[in-house]
């Protein structure tokens, strides 16, 4: 089966860093997505894991272990406007498809 | 804005009707995606066109069809609704159809589904 876990729900005080850890477990793997959510919109792509380490992206990194099936979300000086959903996302592959497994998503709250 | 188009934006019906849901993709994607979103779960995979050729589906009911056009706009069908069908409706667009390598998929602003 196909299986992602990440934390329901996490707090952070603004200009802090926050982890957002994400395991799973898939048939296949193509590739690691974090997307970002705010109520009601649409997912908005952040960040992409293929091999072993880290990504970095601005105040967003990424890292991945394919061998522990775990990745982690970072996000550092955190601000008011990233509270928001992060949604950890795997690709198993296979066949001729990208289709794309989600986590339930880690609903993120920054305090002042 | 991710260049993915979805309308309508807010759809409100009722038991028993019939929907159609829009996608316009990025220009120049071929694959388009269809997700479902509900309260009490996650985003779920329904089904996934490249190039006007089903290519793979997930749990997607036997009350809901979709097409892809040749002008790649895809139409995700929805009938018979019940309740439990209320929900966001996205659908996502990426270049490629599926390969040893991965893309990105771009999400549309999603479709808000009400069934009364």
């Amino acid at each position: 089966g196909q299986n992602i876990d990440q934390p329901t729900e996490m707090t952070a005080t603004e200009g802090a860093i926050v982890q957002i850890n994400c395991t799973y477990q898939t048939s296949g793997f193509n590739g690691l997505f974090w997307y970002q959510q705010h109520a009601g919109e649409a997912p908005t792509f952040l960040s992409y894991n293929v091999l072993d380490g880290l990504e970095e992206k601005g105040r967003f990194s990424s890292f991945l272990s394919r061998s522990k099936g775990y990745s982690y979300l970072l996000l550092k000086e955190l601000q008011m406007k990233d509270s928001a959903s992060y949604l950890c996302a795997v690709s198993p592959g296979g066949g001729a498809t990208n289709k794309l497994i989600f986590g339930t998503g880690t609903l993120l709250a920054v305090q002042p | 804005d991710s260049g993915v188009t979805q309308t309508p934006k807010h759809l409100i019906t009722a038991t028993g009707q019939r929907v159609t849901l829009r996608c316009s993709p990025r220009s120049g994607d071929l694959s388009v995606y269809w997700y479902q979103q509900s309260l009490d779960q996650g985003l779920q995979f329904l089904i996934h066109y490249y190039n006007g050729e089903e290519r793979a589906k997930g749990n997607i009911l036997e009350r809901f069809s979709a097409q892809q056009f040749p002008d790649l706009h895809s139409e995700l069908n929805l009938s018979s609704l019940e309740l439990g069908d209320s929900a966001l409706y996205f659908c996502a667009s990426s270049l490629l159809q599926g390969t040893a390598v991965t893309d990105t998929q771009y999400f549309g602003p999603g479709t808000r589904l009400t069934v009364l």
